[in-house]
């Protein structure tokens, strides 16, 4: 069985650019949760995706926005880049996203680099 | 406002020793904890869980302790190989509400075993 897989693994943008990752989730698993990974301040939650539909989100502008696809397949989008926006962007997939008994799976995350 | 609190960044321990690495949350509706490792390069996995109802839960040389009273929890492994060197974040989630696929998580700790 296929683990979670991201793409691209590195970005490398300038201030002011907007950027898009790929999350594609375990087969069967419908939710989708997405997390951003700095130095000092562990994994913060910024949306999970369940059905196409936005359930939760976490304390971020709306610069961060995201969606799901019909198939699962979750993007995330960040515009106006800022220094700050520097990360290592997670994506975690479970079956119905029902925490804490269903498990997340994570990828291997997208590093993104902000000049 | 840090919610789960990882105090120590780093611990080095020596292989067939015991690595005790600790946690600390503040938020009292949290009732699940969860322990995920992490290694360079990869997303971070699953390695044990333990429910508010409970003070104790053990997995082979993992093994995890609840204190709510002090809202601590800690994971012990035993003994300790070189291939547990990883970094380790504590989690914490609520049952149902709107916790949908967000999970609360520490900064991490990275544990170096020496052999």
């Amino acid at each position: 069985k296929a683990g979670v897989t991201q793409t691209p693994r590195y970005l490398i943008k300038t201030r002011g650019q907007q950027v898009t990752l790929s999350c594609s989730p375990i087969s069967g698993h419908r939710s989708v949760s997405w997390y951003q990974q700095t130095p000092g301040q562990g994994l913060q939650f910024l949306f999970e995706y369940f059905s196409e539909t936005q359930r939760n989100k976490g304390n971020f502008p709306g610069r961060f926005s995201g969606r799901q696809f019909s198939n699962s397949r979750s993007e995330m989008n960040v515009s106006t880049l800022e220094l700050g926006d520097s990360a290592l962007y997670l994506c975690a997939s479970s079956r119905q996203g029902t925490l804490p008994t269903d498990t997340q799976y994570f990828g291997p995350g997208t590093r993104l680099t902000v000049l | 406002d840090q919610q789960v609190k990882q105090n120590s960044p780093s611990l080095s321990v020596q292989e067939g020793r015991i690595s005790i690495l600790n946690c600390d949350y503040t938020n009292s509706m949290f009732d699940y904890f969860l322990w995920y490792k992490k290694y360079p390069a990869e997303g971070p996995t699953f390695l044990i869980s333990i429910s508010s109802i409970k003070d104790k839960n053990e997995d082979g040389r993992f093994t995890v302790f609840l204190n709510k009273s002090a809202k601590h929890l800690s994971l012990h492994i035993v003994p300790s190989q070189p291939g547990d060197s990883a970094v380790y974040f504590c989690a914490a989630s609520r049952w149902g509400g709107t916790s949908y696929g967000k999970l609360t998580f520490g900064q991490g700790t990275i544990l170096t075993v020496h052999p």
